[in-house]
């Protein structure tokens, strides 16, 4: 299976800051299918990105997803509060889907 | 709008069968097109995909499971269904279920774009 690796484990910026957050995989995940999901605490995942690059309906345009091959990017333009929170990657290209092991972005 | 909410025993025995149930909000399964997957989530393993349903009949596990799960629909209901055997304390999680939105080339490969708010299984004698 697919291993997602995810850095750094942790980000601590300031509101307003900009933030990349990576997911590479162990080998090349099949057609760009790749997702990023944002978790806050006590909550269920939320979809932000699927297809690598592809916003989900309703999510704000500072978040873009980029990358291909075995290297993607989430990047959030100029974080806000309500943007603290655990992200994760998954990939859908090849079985098992896998996800990765999450990054936190903190409060600086 | 689709709202997903997870119902079943919080405490189980080890070697027992866990079995959960997801209410789904809508209308869904009245089009007879409809998808549907669960995914658990704990500290030691992180996230990861149990299974997924297609409207067809056809599930897709995950291998790391070693065939003990069963997704079932039960569109009278209004809900869809997992079991997994044999459970032991590894299985401790909370599992979620979901609905795929994005589908990958390949027959049970998906991405999630609504998930219920989780239930929280403990296996423990």
């Amino acid at each position: 299976e697919i291993v997602l690796t995810q850095s750094p484990g942790t980000l601590s910026l300031s509101p307003g800051e900009r933030a990349a957050l990576s997911c590479r995989a162990s080998e090349s995940v099949y057609d760009n299918f790749l997702a990023w999901y944002q978790q806050k605490p006590g909550q269920a995942p939320r979809l932000l990105i699927h297809g690598a690059s592809r916003r989900a309906p309703g999510v704000p345009d500072r978040f873009s997803g980029s990358g291909s091959g075995t290297d993607f990017t989430l990047t959030i333009n100029r974080v806000e509060p309500e943007d603290f929170a655990v992200y994760y990657c998954q990939q859908y290209g090849s079985h098992p889907g896998t996800f990765g092991q999450g990054t936190k972005v903190e409060i600086k | 709008q689709l709202q997903l909410q997870e119902s079943g025993p919080g405490l189980i025995k080890p070697s027992e069968t866990l079995s959960l149930t997801c209410s789904v909000s809508d209308d869904s399964f009245n089009s007879g097109i409809y998808y549907w997957g669960w995914i658990r989530q704990s500290p030691g393993k992180g996230l990861e995909w149990i299974g997924t349903l297609y409207y067809n009949g056809r599930t897709f596990y995950n291998p790391s499971l070693n065939s003990r799960a069963t997704i079932s629909v039960d569109t009278s209901r209004n809900h869809f269904s997992l079991r997994l055997n044999s459970v032991t304390a590894a299985d401790t999680a909370v599992y979620y279920c979901a609905r795929p939105k994005w589908f990958g080339d390949f027959p049970g490969l998906t991405a999630f774009d609504v998930w219920g708010q989780g239930a929280m299984v403990t296996v423990s004698s």
